[in-house]
C-alpha cells in the first residue's frame, strides 16, 4: 500500500456533472490537504483538515466541497465546474498543524472540465 | 502574505555536474521549509525537511541549507544523474500552511 492514494487518476466531466475525488493516507497521520496545480502557476492550497475539522479554506468557489468523515479519508465533491477549474487535484498529509512535518502526497487526479 | 521565489526557473546541465537551486521567502517567520520533488504528471516527494532552528539538512548526494533571517534556501545536488531530472519545489510553513514556489524544472543530460 502506497502512503497516500488518489482516486481516480484521470477524470473527465461536463459543466453540468457532479463527481467526487477520493483521498485515502494509511500513515496515521492528523491532517490532510487538497492542492491544486494549474500549469506555470504554484500549487494553491484549497482546503486543510485537521483532526477531521476543516481548519483553512483559501477562499474557494462553492462548486468544490471537501468532506473529512475520518482521519484517514478525504474526499473533494465537484459541480457545475468551469473549464479554468481543469487541473491536477492533489492530496497530501502530514503529522501536525499548523507546523507540519514531512508531507506526503499522492499522485493526483488529472481533471478535465469541458 | 507569504511568498516563495525560485530561481531559476530552468535549468539544464549535463550529468556529473554538482548543481545549486534557489529558493527565496519573504517572511522569516516560519516553522519549517521542505524541497520536494515532482516528476511530470505525478505528485510530489518530500526530499528534505529543515526546521526554523536548523541550518541545513542531508540526505545522500542531496544538501539543503536555510537562512532564516535573509529568507533563502538552497539546495545543492552533487554529481547529477539524468535520473535527478524532474521539477523541485521549495515550500515554507509559517503562519499559514505550506506556501510552494513554482518549482525549478532540471534536466541533466546524459
Amino acid at each position: 500500500e502506497t502512503g497516500v492514494t488518489q482516486t481516480p487518476r484521470h477524470l473527465v466531466m461536463g459543466m453540468t456533472n457532479k463527481k467526487s475525488l477520493k483521498c485515502e493516507q494509511h500513515l496515521g497521520h492528523n491532517a490532510m490537504y487538497w492542492y491544486k496545480q494549474s500549469a506555470k502557476k504554484p500549487l494553491e492550497l484549497m482546503f486543510v483538515y485537521s483532526l477531521e475539522e476543516r481548519v483553512e479554506n483559501n477562499s474557494v468557489p462553492s462548486r468544490f466541497s471537501p468532506e473529512c468523515p475520518n482521519s484517514s479519508h478525504l474526499f473533494l465533491h465537484l459541480h457545475t465546474l468551469q473549464p479554468e477549474d481543469s487541473a491536477l487535484y492533489l492530496c497530501a498529509s502530514s503529522q501536525g498543524t499548523p507546523s507540519p512535518g514531512k508531507l506526503f502526497f499522492g499522485s493526483g487526479t488529472q481533471l478535465s472540465v469541458l | 502574505k507569504q511568498e516563495v521565489t525560485q530561481i531559476p526557473a530552468a535549468l539544464s546541465v549535463p550529468e556529473g555536474e554538482n548543481l545549486v537551486l534557489n529558493c527565496s521567502f519573504t517572511d522569516s517567520a516560519i516553522y519549517n521549509l521542505q524541497w520536494f520533488r515532482q516528476d511530470p504528471g505525478k505528485g510530489l516527494t518530500s526530499l528534505l525537511l529543515i526546521q526554523s532552528s536548523q541550518r541545513e539538512q542531508t540526505s545522500g548526494r542531496l544538501n539543503a541549507s536555510l537562512d532564516k533571517s535573509s529568507g533563502r534556501s538552497t539546495l545543492y545536488i552533487a554529481a547529477s544523474q539524468p535520473g535527478d531530472s524532474a521539477t523541485y519545489l521549495c515550500a515554507v510553513s509559517g503562519n499559514t500552511p505550506l506556501v510552494f514556489g513554482k518549482g525549478t524544472r532540471l534536466s541533466v543530460i546524459a
